[in-house]
Parts: C-alpha cells; sequence; structure tokens
C-alpha cells in the first residue's frame, strides 16, 4: 500500500527558532493535509494543499504541495510554546487517507 | 469550520464489558467516517470507514465482531468495543468526511482514551 515517510521523527528546539519537517512518498498524492495532535486530543487540520507546487500560508505556517505530488513541506517560523505537540502529514487519494508517522515537536522556552 | 464531536472522552470499564463510542458531525453531513486506534507517541491505525447506509469496511487484521461498527446516519457512526479486554485499551479517534469542498479534508473528533481492567 502507499506509505508516506515522514522526518525528522522528533525536534527539540528553542522558542523563537524556525521548524520544517517534511514527507516523502514513492506514490502520487491529490491532496496532502498537515495535522497537529496535542496530548490526549484528536488531531487538528493546518493546512491542506490541493495543487502541484502550491505554497499556501497559515499564520506562522507554511506547507507547500511538491511539484512531483510526492512529497510536502511544513515551516512553521518563530515557533512559541504552543506549538508543541505532534505534527502529522497525510496524503490523500481517492477517499482514502495515508497518515505520516508524525513529527514529535518540543519547544523550550 | 467542520466540527466532529466525539464521546465519551475517557472510559474505564472491567474486562468483558462492551463499550460504545460515538462520533458525530455537527455542522456538515459525513457521507463517511472513519475510525482509528493510537497507541502512545505512533500515527493514526486506520481500523475501519463507515459509509452511511452500508456496511463498514474493515482493514486486515481488524476483527469486525469485535469492533461494531454502525453508520445509520449522516451524522452519527458508533463503534462498540464488544466484550474488551486489556489489550483493546488504547486511544480511539474518529474522523468524517464530507460532501463538496470538504471532501478531501479529514476533520477529527477529540479522542477516546479507553482503559479496560
Amino acid at each position: 500500500g502507499q506509505q508516506l515517510n515522514q522526518s525528522p521523527q522528533s525536534m527539540f528546539i528553542q522558542e523563537g527558532e524556525d521548524v520544517s519537517m517534511n514527507c516523502t512518498s514513492s506514490s502520487i498524492f491529490n491532496t496532502w493535509l498537515w495535522y497537529k495532535q496535542d496530548p490526549g486530543e484528536g488531531p487538528v487540520l493546518l493546512i491542506a494543499l490541493y495543487k502541484a507546487g502550491e505554497l499556501t500560508s497559515n499564520g506562522r505556517l507554511t506547507a507547500q504541495f511538491g511539484i512531483t505530488r510526492k512529497d510536502s513541506f511544513l515551516n512553521i517560523s518563530a515557533s512559541i510554546p504552543s506549538d508543541v505537540g505532534i505534527y502529522f502529514c497525510a496524503g490523500h487519494n481517492a477517499g482514502k487517507s495515508t497518515f505520516g508517522d508524525g513529527t514529535t515537536l518540543t519547544v523550550k522556552p | 469550520g467542520a466540527v466532529v464531536s466525539q464521546h465519551p472522552s475517557r472510559v474505564i470499564c472491567k474486562s468483558g464489558t462492551s463499550v460504545k463510542i460515538e462520533c458525530r458531525s455537527l455542522d456538515f453531513q459525513a457521507t463517511t467516517m472513519f475510525w482509528y486506534r493510537q497507541f502512545p507517541k505512533q500515527s493514526l491505525m486506520l481500523m475501519a470507514t463507515s459509509n452511511e447506509g452500508s456496511k463498514a469496511t474493515y482493514e486486515q487484521g481488524v476483527e469486525k465482531d469485535k469492533f461494531l461498527i454502525n453508520h445509520a446516519s449522516l451524522t452519527l457512526s458508533t463503534l462498540t468495543v464488544t466484550s474488551a479486554h486489556p489489550e483493546d485499551s488504547s486511544f480511539y479517534i474518529c474522523s468524517a468526511r464530507g460532501d463538496g469542498e470538504l471532501n478531501e479534508k479529514l476533520f477529527f473528533g477529540s479522542g477516546t482514551q479507553l482503559s479496560v481492567l
């Protein structure tokens, strides 16, 4: 089946630093989605990408849909303590979503 | 935005009892809902896909008689863990996909932490 490779697995950064994480796949996806999950909660949608090459921002978050449709990255600028959590990418095709293994972000004040 | 409500958020039960978890789409009609299981510090593991008015489609390795799914309306899907055992303890999450421009987005419930004693 389709698989996503998400990296890095975890990140420990200082407040104010920028963060970058990415997902790659051997398969093409029509839609890329990025979610954030806080402990004990369900994932919350951050950004949705629909077109190859699309670059979309949501506040301090920026995500891009790779030209080949096989990858996507998420950047967080000027991180703050509440950015802590697990970030998941998801590729979507034909009614089915495939999730990456997540990137656990820790922000030190 | 689209809101998915999941209840209960936490349940503790004795081994052998059955537990029902509800997933409701509050402001949109969810033609398809998904149920996931998540272990600590791991990704979401899809258990089954439920379509309104039809039988759920279970992923390989998921026992359909153990995890009963009902999607009787466009706004409600339920997952019943039958005769729960300690190994069923986990975080269960539902998600819903809507129609139209909501079709390619998944909206998640807040999850249910099940602890079986």
